[in-house]
């Protein structure tokens, strides 16, 4: 089976403005989640979509957002960019929402100018 | 709640030394526990994982067990080779919640 896919890879941005980033799960996967990697903050729990439902969330501003489509692919969405925002950025799919391993996608490196 | 206290780093160690990472942790109920890896530039790969008390996960010479009496999940190694360098990070996960991570150990390998 192929892995997680993240894209773009590598995304640079200016302040002010916004930035979708997409996942696509590991066939038959039906949980993505999010996470943020920073050097200060290291990783951190953005949210879960599980059948196109935000399940849980993590402790960030509502700038930061989600969805995920019919076929289980997820995109996050962050507006109004802040500096504070660069980070790599990585998908995880699972199985179900259950204690199923979470498998990692290569991330998306967001540098925020 | 939960959170994963893990050894600080930098470790550097010679190739074939042995190598053990600490970790340690506090959950609400009964976790499984990881161990995932990230090399230079890339996302984060399951090392290894144990679901419940006393199993040991092992993969590619690595091996960590799960110790409930002192809620501990450290990596072994017994001898380690340059390619191993990498950052290793110890995670949580209770039930359907999402994964609690440590720091991260980074650890560098020299021939």
């Amino acid at each position: 089976k192929a892995g997680v896919t993240q894209t773009p890879r590598y995304l640079i941005k200016t302040r002010g403005q916004q930035v979708t980033l997409s996942c696509s799960p590991i066939s038959g996967h039906r949980s993505v989640s999010w996470y943020q990697q920073t050097p200060g903050q290291g990783l951190q729990f953005l949210f879960e979509y599980f059948s196109e439902t935000q399940r849980n969330k993590g402790n960030f501003p509502g700038r930061f957002s989600g969805r995920q489509f019919s076929n289980s692919r997820s995109e996050m969405n962050v507006s109004t960019l802040e500096l504070g925002d660069s980070a790599l950025y990585l998908c995880a799919s699972r199985a179900n929402t259950g204690p199923d391993t979470q498998y990692f996608g290569p991330g998306t490196r967001l540098t925020v100018l | 709640g939960n959170s994963v206290t893990q050894m600080e780093g930098p470790v550097t160690l010679s190739e074939e030394a042995f190598l053990t990472i600490n970790c340690t942790y506090t959950a609400t109920g009964y976790p499984s526990l990881f161990w995932y890896v990230q090399y230079p530039g890339e996302g984060l790969q399951l090392l290894l994982k144990a679901t419940k008390a006393d199993d040991k996960g092992s993969n590619k010479g690595f091996e960590a067990t799960y110790r409930k009496e002192t809620t501990s999940f450290h990596l072994e190694k017994g001898s380690v080779q340059v390619s191993d360098s990498a950052v290793y990070f110890c995670a949580l996960q209770t039930g359907a919640n999402n994964l609690f991570f440590g720091t991260g150990t980074r650890l560098t390998v020299i021939p």
